[in-house]
């Protein structure tokens, strides 16, 4: 059952256009949605997040934007920097309290190259 | 301040062997989760923990797995009769505090049954 899906795989972009990388969702209890970047042989690194309370969230050159009622979230980074290159995470929480307290739904992640 | 800590890297075991993942939190964290990597998927919840309590387990594997977190020591994740279909990277993250979401992970053990 797999709650979180990134569609795309992967995503080729040239340096200096936007990448936009794409997540949906199926929970309808999900309320805190976050963005992780991960490098090879890396751990993932925390990027932005946004709550349900929100539509858009901006952190320099980071944009999370957020559609309820589509269950859906989308990351945009302008612009793009080769340094960008890595494997996107989406993950998605109940923030709401309980055990489930601090627990992430990850989705499959989408693999971003941007060109020189 | 170091980050989060996790050994051994790479661990190759043989099948029935039992595998030791060690996770060492930032320093000031007490709250430790592990994550299960397996190839071409997304990561995947298995336990949370905080020290000496293990808060929700519910996506740890019913058997050969176990998770502690103890006073004093790194969290331990416990596999044991390691099956070829336990190879995968496992992550664990550490957080200050309940409720803290955009939490630390570690570098990942990248346990392969041979």
């Amino acid at each position: 059952d797999q709650q979180v899906k990134q569609n795309s795989p992967s995503l080729s972009v040239q340096e200096g256009r936007i990448s936009i990388l794409n997540c949906d969702y199926t929970n309808s209890m999900f309320d805190y949605f976050l963005w992780y970047k991960k490098y090879p042989a890396e751990g993932p690194t925390f990027l932005i997040s946004i709550s349900s309370i929100k539509d858009k969230n901006e952190d320099g050159r980071f944009t999370v934007f957020l559609n309820k009622s589509a269950k859906h979230l989308s990351l945009h980074i302008v612009p793009s920097q080769p340094g960008d290159s890595a494997v996107y995470f989406c993950a998605a929480s109940v923030k709401g309290g309980g055990t489930s307290y601090g627990k992430l739904t990850f989705g499959q992640g989408t693999i971003l190259t941007v060109h020189p | 301040n170091a980050g989060v800590m996790q050994n051994p890297r790479h661990l190759v075991r043989r099948r029935g062997q039992e595998a030791r993942l060690r996770c060492s939190p930032m320093k000031g964290h007490s709250h430790v989760y592990w994550y299960r990597q397996l190839p071409e998927e997304g990561l995947k919840f298995m336990v949370y923990l905080q020290k000496e309590n293990i808060i929700d387990e519910s996506g740890m594997p019913k058997e050969r797995f176990s998770a502690e977190f103890p006073k004093e020591g790194p969290s331990i994740l416990r596999i044991q009769q390691v099956v070829r279909g336990d190879s995968a990277a496992y992550f664990c993250a550490s957080s200050p505090m309940i409720g803290s979401y955009g939490y630390t992970f570690g570098s990942g053990t990248r346990l392969t049954v041979v």
